[in-house]
């Protein structure tokens, strides 16, 4: 069964407008998120984390928000830039479970022009 | 440079034959895990490896096989592949539980 949950496939921003990028998840002993962003034949790369503890990280132009109450957490990325184009994994960790990496399904992202 | 590679990057076999796909770390980390990502199923762990001849199942490992004789490497074996495995094959590796996961370039296999 899926603990993470991205529900949107995709999502289509203007270049210099906010994109959020939304995850839920299921798992109330995950302690840690992170994003990752995958360019096509390339593999992922690590984007922003958050531990439990806290409600937002922000390193430049993405800002990662978590709703432990609501068990869910987003992704700003604002200004959005067309190199953003790319698919963002949302991912969590459980440090009861061996510290595995649970993925969402992806949200491909498109910033036009 | 730190990297996580992968060979081969592009491979087609047949049913049932034997194949394995290796995967090497630079950066001395304990941690080593391989997905697949499929169409509308995202990224979906097989097998991970806490450290040398320590590994644990992962959502997916019907019909893949995992060793870890050695740090550094963490090869990926098809005992007898079949057109479902047909995917694309990630491997990655992080120093500890809540540290960066590196992933490797991908292995695009196709079993006809």
């Amino acid at each position: 069964d899926q603990q993470v949950k991205q529900n949107s496939p995709s999502l289509s921003v203007q270049e210099g407008r906010i994109s959020i990028l939304n995850c839920d998840y299921t798992n109330s002993m995950f302690d840690y998120f992170l994003w990752y962003k995958k360019y096509p034949a390339e593999g992922p790369t690590f984007l922003i984390s958050i531990s439990s503890i806290k409600d937002k990280n922000e390193d430049g132009r993405f800002t990662v928000f978590l709703n432990k109450s609501a068990k869910h957490l987003s992704l700003h990325i604002v200004p959005s830039q067309p190199g953003d184009s790319a698919v963002y994994f949302c991912a969590a960790v459980n440090s009861n479970s061996g510290y595995a990496l649970n993925f969402g399904k992806g949200t491909s992202l498109l910033v036009t022009p | 440079e730190a990297q996580v590679t992968q060979n081969p990057r592009y491979l087609i076999t047949v049913t049932g034959k034997k194949l394995t796909v290796t995967c090497s770390q630079n950066m001395n980390h304990e941690y080593m895990s391989w997905y697949r990502q499929d169409p509308g199923l995202g990224l979906r762990q097989i097998y991970y490896s806490m450290n040398v001849e320590v590994t644990d199942k992962g959502d997916v490992p019907e019909g893949y096989k995992v060793s870890r004789k050695e740090k550094r490497n963490f090869p990926l074996i098809l005992e007898s592949p079949s057109p479902n495995q047909t995917s694309l094959y990630f491997c990655a590796s992080r120093r500890g539980g809540y540290d960066t996961q590196y992933f490797g370039p991908g292995t695009r296999l196709t079993v006809l």
